[in-house]
């Protein structure tokens, strides 16, 4: 059980296009997801937390008009990177988290390449 | 307050030896220790958690010990074997659906035939 998904697993896209990332939960309904960013060898940044049918809560430094994400039912988020760059280029993984006293649970995350 | 400490950066072990990676933590509100390990082009995979009610959680060859006084936890790999080579992530947190978990800077470890 508690199984996330994202789709795509790797994205290419040209400089100033706009890329849409799935997360979905399969097998339990997800009150709060989150969103982080990983550079290679690096730790994973959290960006953003989402409650379903709410605004997300972005972190310090995160540009919330840059990186919209949608929390529209309790099995989907998603994230869009606007207007990307090649310095938006990482992996990019998102969790989620059921109700009550639980942890997160980590997708499998999404390679964004912007040329 | 809200970091958390991990040391070693990088781990070589011989095959079946002992990989001991060490984390420090700040907040003692936080309730739920997990540890991930994660392969390169994959997302981080739950590897073994431990609340602070315990000073020891064993699965297998992966063992957690757990220090609350001393804000210290360590994961200690057992019979280390080639396919545990990944790097792996030490985490803080409570124990809620919306809580934060909060990394540490990961441990690359690699095991020698």
């Amino acid at each position: 059980g508690a199984v996330v998904s994202q789709h795509p697993s790797r994205v290419i896209c040209k400089s100033g296009t706009s890329v849409k990332i799935e997360c979905r939960s399969l097998d339990f309904q997800a009150t709060t997801m989150f969103w982080y960013r990983q550079f290679p060898k690096q730790s994973l940044m959290l960006m953003a937390t989402s409650n379903e049918g709410s605004k997300a809560t972005y972190e310090q430094g995160v540009e919330k008009d840059k990186f919209l994400i949608n929390h529209a039912s309790l099995t989907l988020s998603t994230l869009t990177v606007t207007s990307a760059h090649p310095e938006d280029s990482s992996f990019y993984i998102c969790s989620a988290s059921p109700a009550g006293p639980d942890t997160q649970y980590f997708g499998p995350g999404t390679r964004l390449t912007v040329l | 307050q809200q970091q958390v400490k991990q040391s070693p950066q990088s781990l070589i072990v011989q095959k079946g030896g002992i990989s001991i990676i060490n984390c420090a933590y700040e907040n003692t509100a936080f309730d739920y220790f997990p540890w991930y390990q994660q392969f390169p082009g994959k997302g981080p995979a739950l590897l073994i958690a431990i609340r602070p009610d315990v000073s020891e959680k064993k699965e297998g060859r992966f063992t957690i010990s757990f220090n609350k006084s001393a804000k210290q936890f360590s994961l200690h790999i057992m019979d280390s074997q080639p396919g545990d080579s990944a790097t792996y992530f030490c985490a803080a947190s409570r124990y809620s659906s919306a809580s934060k978990i909060i990394f540490g800077s990961g441990t690359r470890l690699s095991i020698r035939p």
